[in-house]
């Protein structure tokens, strides 16, 4: 069966550090992949997908960037981070289009 | 701009009785809809989900109901139990661009023994 994995489960930044949280699939291939963040009272909003290996749509303008080093890997990163950023992360994969979309437990991180 | 909307933050219901959690949404595109169900400090997990060339679709305790003309989703959980208890949240996506699901704000379900 397939599971996801996403880490580390809570962090705490100091404004202007970097930043990467790494997200990996087991059991799938060629999974589409997801990068998500809930703001406080907020619904989903979608950051990143990805397609494949090396190909990543961005669908905010932000701070933050995604990488898809290896095919079940998606990594999302930041060189300095704001304080906006802080919320809740959340990585996803599905198997093909429109199809329900699976989720890691999240990470919660603040910025200080 | 939400195109997704979740109206009530939260509904109490007592064990046994119907839970109703409705979603509207704006995008006359998207035909593709999903609930999902979240514990705190865990990732959503998928419920049930419904195709537009469909009204109704059933999963033992989980209905959901699409009412295209009035962009309306609802979830039905009969009979409700108290594991029942988390946030819902409705998401919907257009054929057009598969791979984004825009997502509601979630329902916080309290369902009382």
């Amino acid at each position: 069966s397939q599971t996801i994995h996403q880490w580390p489960a809570t962090l705490v930044q100091p404004v202007g550090s970097p930043l990467s949280l790494e997200c990996t699939v087991e059991g799938t291939s060629n999974p589409n992949l997801y990068w998500y963040r809930q703001a406080a009272g907020r619904g989903l909003q979608l950051l990143f997908y990805s397609v494949g290996i090396g190909q990543i749509s961005s669908e905010v303008p932000q701070n933050l960037s995604a990488s898809r080093p290896q095919d079940r890997q998606f990594i999302l990163s930041s060189k300095k981070l704001l304080l906006s950023d802080s919320g809740f992360y959340l990585c996803a994969w599905s198997p093909s289009r429109n199809q329900p979309q699976h989720f890691g437990d999240g990470t919660r991180l603040s910025i200080l | 701009d939400q195109q997704v909307k979740q109206n009530s933050p939260s509904l109490s219901v007592q064990e046994g009785r119907i839970s109703i959690l409705n979603c509207d949404y704006t995008n006359s595109m998207f035909d593709y809809f999903l609930w999902y169900k979240k514990y705190p400090a865990e990732g959503p997990t998928f419920l049930i989900s419904i195709s537009s060339i469909k009204d109704k679709n059933e999963d033992g305790r989980f209905t959901v109901f699409l009412n295209k003309s009035a962009k309306h989703l609802s979830l039905h959980i009969v009979p409700s139990q108290p594991g029942d208890s988390a946030v819902y949240f409705c998401a919907a996506s257009a054929g057009y661009n598969f791979n984004k699901f825009y997502f509601g704000s979630g329902t916080k379900l309290n369902v009382k023994p």
